[in-house]
């Protein structure tokens, strides 16, 4: 069965701890994503990364890290330096030149003890 | 300047009806053009994608696209209670990084 698996679906985070978000596919792309999505807001991008071993910043990296140790796996951490962490979180993978469709997990709410 | 803008609604329809989802962008550097739609507390999915001038339909769903105007459409027909979601417009530049600029969504309600 393919597609994109996240997990945990439900997270919270303690004042100062570092916490992370896994995510898995079994896809075959070479592309991965991780967004964050407010309320009643789009998504806007974290990081990505197009190919093992690299990635690089999105639009509001600050406070979170990445890793892509293996082409399936792109674990995100949301470190004690985001102050406002309490967001929906999205990673989705994706493949195309010209078209490049993405495909999203089921995602990770996260909040705030 | 949004990079991608929709109107964020809601728009309401009757049941039956048709719903008209706009979008504009603002990089003319954008190759192709995406609908996502979203339900409440879930992820998005992709209803259509399009990259050349002109119409694309796909079963009751038709997007449309102009790049001189910079403008991407979702059209609905026989809108349905289960249509109703927030819809996500996304743009893509190509280039380095293959990244998608998503509006902030259309809440769509479609009514008995």
């Amino acid at each position: 069965d393919g597609g994109i698996t996240q997990s945990p679906k439900y997270l919270f985070r303690k004042e100062g701890q570092n916490v992370t978000l896994s995510c898995e596919q079994n896809l075959n792309h070479d592309a991965m994503y991780w967004y964050r999505q407010d309320p009643g807001q789009g998504l806007r991008l974290i990081y990505y990364s197009q190919i093992v071993n690299d990635f690089q910043k999105g639009d509001i990296a600050e406070g979170y890290s990445v890793s892509r140790e293996k082409k399936e796996s792109f674990p995100l951490t949301v470190t004690s330096a985001q102050k406002n962490p309490t967001a929906f979180y999205l990673c989705a993978s994706g493949q195309g030149a010209l078209v490049n469709i993405q495909y999203f997990g089921a995602g990770t709410r996260l909040s705030v003890l | 300047q949004k990079e991608v803008e929709q109107n964020s609604g809601p728009l309401s329809v009757p049941e039956g009806a048709i719903a008209s989802l706009n979008c504009t962008y603002s990089d003319r550097g954008s190759q192709s053009f995406f609908w996502y739609r979203q339900y409440s507390g879930k992820s998005p999915e992709l209803i259509m994608f399009i990259y050349s001038n002109g119409d694309k339909e796909d079963g009751r769903f038709t997007a449309q696209l102009n790049k001189a105007s910079q403008y991407v459409s979702l059209l609905i027909r026989d809108s349905q209670p289960s249509d109703s979601a927030t819809y996500l417009c996304a743009a893509y530049r190509g280039g380095g990084g293959n990244k998608l600029t998503f509006g902030t969504g259309t809440q769509l309600k479609v009514e008995l």
